[in-house]
């Protein structure tokens, strides 16, 4: 059973650019949320994908969105990016079913720096 | 507004001197509070899941405790390992798509 991995694993770009970040769900998965993590915060909910739909978003602008793929695997994609997006991006798989979704599965994070 | 404080922020303890870490939560219906461990730059790895008040759970040197109001993770006789951030989050039944964490607790265990 593989578990969450997400790429790349460092990232520095430029303000105002654009950046998209990857993840590949656990295996048998079909739920994928992302979190945002400032350092010495706690993950902050971005928005959650549920058999390719939106699925429930956090308090964040409209230049975070995201898909999720037929294979359950996912893209974050953040425009016009700011100096406060510097941060831990995490991407969490879950099953759902019913309504009912168990325990998430975290990956190791993309560490995004904007100079 | 739903919310989850954790206290202390950080605890540095001895090799084998047993403590806990709070998690208090206010929450409109509680679904489930969850606990996680998170090593530095490392995503939070899963450690329990408490549904309701008076449930328990215990693995190796932790154990889990649910109230009305807040969740311990009690640590017996740590060891150098068992130093890492801590996260409680809960889900709640009228935001279930998205857990809500704190802040962490950051443990430290001197050998």
């Amino acid at each position: 059973e593989t578990g969450v991995t997400q790429s790349p694993t460092h990232l520095i770009k430029t303000r105002g650019q654009q950046v998209t970040l990857r993840c590949s769900s656990q295996s048998g998965h079909n739920t994928v949320s992302w979190y945002q993590q400032a350092l010495g915060q706690g993950p902050q909910f971005i928005f959650q994908y549920y058999r390719e739909e939106e699925n429930g978003r956090g308090n964040f602008p409209p230049r975070f969105s995201g898909l999720q793929f037929p294979n359950y695997s996912s893209e974050l994609n953040v425009n016009a990016l700011e100096l406060d997006d510097s941060a831990l991006y995490l991407c969490a798989s879950s099953f759902q079913t019913g309504g009912e979704e168990n325990g998430y599965t975290f990956g190791s994070g993309t560490r995004l720096t904007v100079v | 507004e739903d919310q989850v404080t954790q206290s202390p922020e950080a605890l540095r303890l001895q090799e084998g001197e047993s403590s806990s870490l709070n998690c208090s939560y206010t929450v409109s219906g509680l679904r489930g509070l969850f606990w996680y461990r998170q090593d530095p730059g490392k995503g939070p790895e899963f450690l329990f899941t408490l549904y309701s008040a008076g449930e328990e759970k215990e693995k190796e040197r932790l154990k889990a405790t649910l109230t009305k109001k807040e969740s311990f993770l009690h640590i017996t006789a740590p060891k150098p390992e068992d130093s890492a951030t801590y996260l409680c989050a809960v889900r709640t039944y009228s935001s279930a798509s998205k857990i809500i964490f704190g802040s962490g607790t950051r443990l430290s265990i001197r050998p």
